[in-house]
């Protein structure tokens, strides 16, 4: 168990909806990072925070959002969902900026 | 010249040999390197890590190895076990003020009985 969870489990939903995974680091992690994870992508990095700041970005859809709370948990927004967002989407947390990153059990998205 | 071990995308391991994953990674500046373990259904669990300024680094029955020059990493279990079996990624830090990690494709191994 790294400490760090994720809600939900699994989500199915349809093509255009909009939905809101939801992670929490472990105690005292302050940067958190989200993941996607596709069968022909593998693990691409999306957006980081620390803190309840932005830090870093990837190759994240401007349909996709995310943001950290001040209780440090985070929160990340899909939106207009179509079949090619299907895929395991992870939060890692660390301590501190290039720290070592812990991951959650992950989110699986299915859309239909 | 030095051998530089390939990436092979699937590994079979009879138990209790030792196993042998490479990763060639891509950015020089790269100055942390972790290797992940990712069974099927979980998120990727650390194993072990290595900084830029080392070459070697052991944990329990793994050991990391880093090779600068040809921008290698490897990843040796010792004595594998049924319960080894996963998908195995190195990811690297990218460097200054650069803390996205970057993933390898991934290593599937697989150990026999």
């Amino acid at each position: 168990d790294s400490g760090v969870t994720q809600t939900p489990k699994h989500l199915i939903t349809a093509t255009g909806q909009r939905v809101t995974l939801r992670c929490s680091p472990r105690s005292g992690d302050l940067s958190v990072y989200w993941y996607q994870q596709s069968l022909d992508q593998g693990l691409q990095f999306l957006i980081q925070y620390y803190n309840g700041e932005e830090r870093a970005k990837g190759n994240i859809l401007e349909r996709f959002s995310a943001q950290q709370f001040p209780d440090l948990h985070s929160e990340l927004n899909l939106s207009s969902l179509e079949l090619g967002d299907s895929a395991l989407y992870f939060c890692a947390s660390s301590g501190e900026q290039g720290g070592t990153q812990y991951f959650g059990p992950g989110t699986r998205l299915t859309v239909l | 010249g030095e051998s530089v071990g390939l990436h092979l995308p699937t590994l079979s391991v009879q138990e209790g040999d030792n196993s042998i994953i490479n990763c060639a990674y891509s950015n020089s500046a790269s100055d942390y390197f972790i290797w992940y373990k990712q069974e099927s259904g979980k998120g990727p669990q650390f194993i072990i890590d290595i900084r830029s300024n080392m070459d070697k680094r052991q944990g329990q029955r793994v050991t990391v190895l880093l090779n600068k020059t040809v921008k290698h990493l490897s990843l040796q279990i010792a004595a594998t076990q049924p319960g080894d079996s996963a998908v195995y990624f190195c990811a690297e830090l990218g460097g200054l003020n650069d803390y996205k990690l970057s993933f390898g494709a991934g290593t599937t191994v697989t150990v026999r009985a």
